[in-house]
């Protein structure tokens, strides 16, 4: 099955940009995607890259996705403090079944002054 | 406004009780999940419900049960022959097939 990998925790300055990187075995999902959870809260769908692209940007965020490396990633530019919270990248398990997703272990970020 | 809503947002149980976590939501979604988080750990799928009456098991499925009756409800009993029940519960729906999945806040057990 799909196995999806990310490291665990990452601080950064505010103001400076953070990288947020995801590692995947074997994927045929149609989309990836990147949630995000605030403390004590369910996820939020943050932004998404259908799998025939190799970049997508939303505002402050840039998503980059090299399919020979099976490796996606999550810039946020500017990072703030409100930007603090976990981070999952998620694909689906079999092709089509977009909802069926398979979750990283989430990368907690933190934002320092 | 619409959203999932879970219940209760945290419940202590007894070794050897079933304990039954609620959620409903009202954003007319055919597709209900319930996920268990715990620390350091992504997501996994406990149960899935494409439609009414008719719900798949997920890859951690035993000790678990749910039911689907009616399109809003998607209620997930854990049972005592859960091992290990501690841990963080997220419900989430979704339109048909689509990987946008809506989350509730979720439903946090601790078994003492």
């Amino acid at each position: 099955g799909e196995d999806v990998e990310q490291s665990l925790f990452l601080s950064v300055r505010e103001g400076d940009s953070s990288v947020i990187n995801c590692t995947y075995t074997d994927s045929s999902s149609t989309y990836l995607y990147w949630y995000k959870q605030e403390p004590g809260a369910g996820l939020q769908l943050l932004t998404y890259i259908f799998s025939n692209m190799d970049m997508k940007q939303d505002q402050r965020l840039t998503v980059l996705l090299n399919k020979k490396d099976k490796h996606l990633s999550l810039r946020i530019a500017d990072t703030q403090t409100g930007d603090s919270a976990i981070y999952f990248c998620a694909l689906a398990d079999e092709p089509g079944g977009y909802n069926k997703l398979i979750f990283g272990a989430g990368t907690r970020l933190a934002v320092h002054p | 406004d619409g959203g999932i809503t879970q219940s209760p947002k945290y419940l202590f149980r007894k070794e050897g009780q079933n304990v039954t976590l609620s959620c409903e939501q009202n954003l007319n979604h055919d597709a209900m999940y319930w996920y268990r988080q715990d620390p350091g750990q992504g997501l996994r799928l406990i149960y899935y419900s494409q439609i009414v009456n008719d719900f798949q098991k997920g890859d951690i499925a035993e000790g678990y049960s749910v039911s689907r009756e009616k399109k809003e409800s998607f209620p997930l009993t854990v049972t005592s022959a859960q091992k290990n029940p501690t841990a963080f519960y997220l419900c989430a729906s979704s339109i048909g097939y689509t990987g946008e999945l809506f989350f509730g806040e979720g439903s946090r057990l601790t078994v003492l």
